[in-house]
Formats: C-alpha cells, structure tokens, sequence
C-alpha cells in the first residue's frame, strides 16, 4: 500500500537533547518525502524535503536524509530548543498530486 | 500578509446545521485542497481541486461538499453538521507548474465544534 508511519508522541526532551524521529514509508519507487512543522495555533509549515535516494534535506538545524534501502526518513536536531515544541508530520507525494501524511508527532522540550 | 487564509477561525455550531468553511489564496495556485485534523490521525484529505472545472473526491469525502469559486478561492460545506465532524480543518495549495510541484502550502486552519 501507500502509507506514511512515524514513531509515536508525544515526545518529551530537555533542552539542548538530541532528536530523532522516525519515519518510514510504503511506495511505488522513489517519491518526494517531506517534514512539516505545525507550531502550537498554526497551520503546517514545510520544514524541509527531499526529492530523490541519499537526498539530505536540511532547514533551522534539522535534518533527514531519504534512505531507499530502509524506505525511511528520519527527522533529526543535535541539539533542541524549548521553542522546536511542536507537532512534526511526515509526508510523501502521491503521483496523483496529493501528500499522504503520517499520523505526526508531537514533541515537548522542556528548558 | 498571508498566502492562504481561511474563514472563520473558529466555528461552534449545532447537530444538522449547514456550515461553509472558506479559503483563499494570493499565490496564484492551481491546485487547492481541504484536510481535515484529527488527534493521532494526521491529516486526511476531504476533497482536491486542480483547477476551477476539476473537484476530486479524497479519502473522507462523505458528509462534504466543495465549490472552487475562482482559482483563489474554494469552500468546504458541510450539509447537515454532525458531533464527529469536529475536527481541525486545514486549506492547502500547491503549484504544478513551479519549481517545486510536489510542496503543499497550508493555511492556518479551522477549528470547527459540532455540539
């Protein structure tokens, strides 16, 4: 099938901690995955993407690099902030034009 | 000024109300869809447009209408509101033409209370 599983939230961390949240995914070749960012209030932010295998994308600090041995795309900060709280979905692009999102984490960093 | 606004922010109505959620966008996107958010369910797609004469059905389509007005603007209804579409309404955009067709821009959503 086509799906998008990311590891389950919420996640709590103290600040200056490292992140890592999972993703993996179900798909016909190699499509275009995505992070986005929902802050509290606030609608989904792209926080960064990656459009072919061994793509790194990278914004604000963090990380994901799309592995197609593993299908997976995990996000990644060396060192969190009290203002990264949010809720962080995955995503990959659907040859139809539509985004399938995973069901998102969310991640509480305490200072 | 925002790309994507919806309105009204925030809605409570009662059970069999008819209610329209609006969006509009100053990106000049063709393509414009509503998703619905609900906890631990990520975000699901009701309906997608592509263009002003293309609506397409999504995963959760049942209960929903759309109209694409114009290329900047597409309303969601719900005919007959019930309690389980309470729920986080999001309006997203994208621009097939541009240099990065896969990327959705979203607006800052509907939160929406069937009482």
């Amino acid at each position: 099938g086509n799906s998008v599983t990311q590891m389950e939230g919420p996640v709590t961390l103290s600040e200056e901690a490292f992140l890592t949240i999972n993703c993996t995914y179900t798909a016909t070749g190699y499509p275009s995955l995505f992070w986005y960012v929902q802050y509290p209030g606030e609608g989904l932010q792209l926080l960064l993407k990656a459009t072919k295998a061994d793509d790194k994308g990278s914004n604000k600090g963090f990380e994901a690099t799309y592995r197609k041995e593993t299908t997976s795309f995990h996000l990644e900060k060396g060192s969190v902030q009290v203002s990264d709280s949010a809720v962080y979905f995955c995503a990959r692009y659907n040859q139809g034009g539509k985004l399938i999102f995973g069901q998102g984490t969310e991640l509480s960093v305490k200072p | 000024d925002a790309d994507v606004t919806q309105t009204p922010r925030n809605r409570i109505t009662k059970t069999g109300k008819r209610i329209m959620l609006e969006c509009s966008q100053t990106k000049g996107h063709d393509r414009m869809y509503w998703y619905r958010q609900d906890p631990g369910l990520g975000l699901q797609l009701i309906y997608y447009s592509f263009d002003v004469k293309d609506i397409n059905k999504g995963e959760i389509s049942d209960g929903y209408s759309v109209s694409r007005q114009a290329q900047a603007k597409f309303s969601l209804s719900l005919e007959s509101a019930i309690p389980n579409q309470t729920a986080l309404y999001f309006c997203a955009t994208s621009d097939p033409s541009g240099g990065a067709p896969d990327t959705q821009y979203f607006g800052p959503g509907t939160r929406l209370t069937v009482l």
